[in-house]
């Protein structure tokens, strides 16, 4: 079974730039979800898709964070402009519903904004 | 508020020593899961074990177990005769009502 793909692996912006992630979560699963991990912490979750739509955007950066979910399969993260802080590994997870619990996550993208 | 505490930022061990990090949780809801997670330098989250809060039966995996106290609000794991291959950050997680959230972490060497 293919697991959750995120692309790109690392990615490097100046202050002020956009960018964007990519995941392709696990065939099937309804639930995807969107966590900033910033170096020495746990993950922060950012944004809960069910399908296509957002259940839970509560701690997401809505002036400079965007997610979306087309047709309920990918999904992709953007961030504009960035600022230092976002540097962090941006992981995503998918599930096969909510409240199932348990997320199978990808690799993660790493961000640094200098 | 719902939080999760890993108290325990890093630890280190020899090879073959038992290790037990420790979790400790504060929820209001009655139902609740708790999970716990290894992140290898790799950065993938693996998926260890979850648990429901009405099943506190300690469970027992190989050289791992955890022990759930819902008296204490505790979740801790252990590793029995570590290996250098345990060596990584263990995560801590509770979900209620949907919303997972996740501990600081505990990093874990483990030196042959």
């Amino acid at each position: 079974e293919a697991g959750v793909a995120q692309s790109p692996r690392y990615k490097i912006i100046e202050k002020r730039q956009s960018v964007a992630f990519w995941c392709n979560p696990i065939s099937g699963h309804a639930t995807l979800y969107w966590y900033q991990q910033i170096l020495g912490q746990g993950p922060k979750l950012l944004i809960q898709f069910q399908n296509n739509g957002v259940v839970d955007d509560s701690q997401l950066p809505k002036d400079r964070f965007s997610a979306e979910r087309l047709k309920g399969v990918d999904s992709t993260l953007k961030i504009q402009p960035a600022k230092l802080e976002d540097s962090a590994v941006y992981l995503c997870a998918s599930s096969l519903d909510r409240g199932e619990g348990r997320a199978f996550f990808g690799q993660g993208t790493r961000l640094t904004v200098v | 508020a719902q939080k999760v505490t890993q108290a325990q930022t890093e630890i280190s061990v020899v090879e073959k020593e038992d290790v037990t990090l420790d979790c400790v949780y504060e929820t209001r809801d009655t139902t609740y899961y708790l999970f716990w997670y290894k992140q290898p330098p790799s950065g993938e989250l693996v998926f260890l074990i979850r648990r429901n809060s009405f099943d506190e039966q300690n469970e027992i995996s190989g050289r791992y177990s955890w022990n759930f106290q819902k008296s204490t609000s505790s979740f801790n794991f252990t590793i029995t005769a570590s290996q250098v291959v345990d060596s990584a950050v263990y995560f801590c997680a509770l979900m209620d009502n949907n919303d997972m959230r996740f501990g600081a972490g505990t990093r874990l060497t483990v030196k042959p």
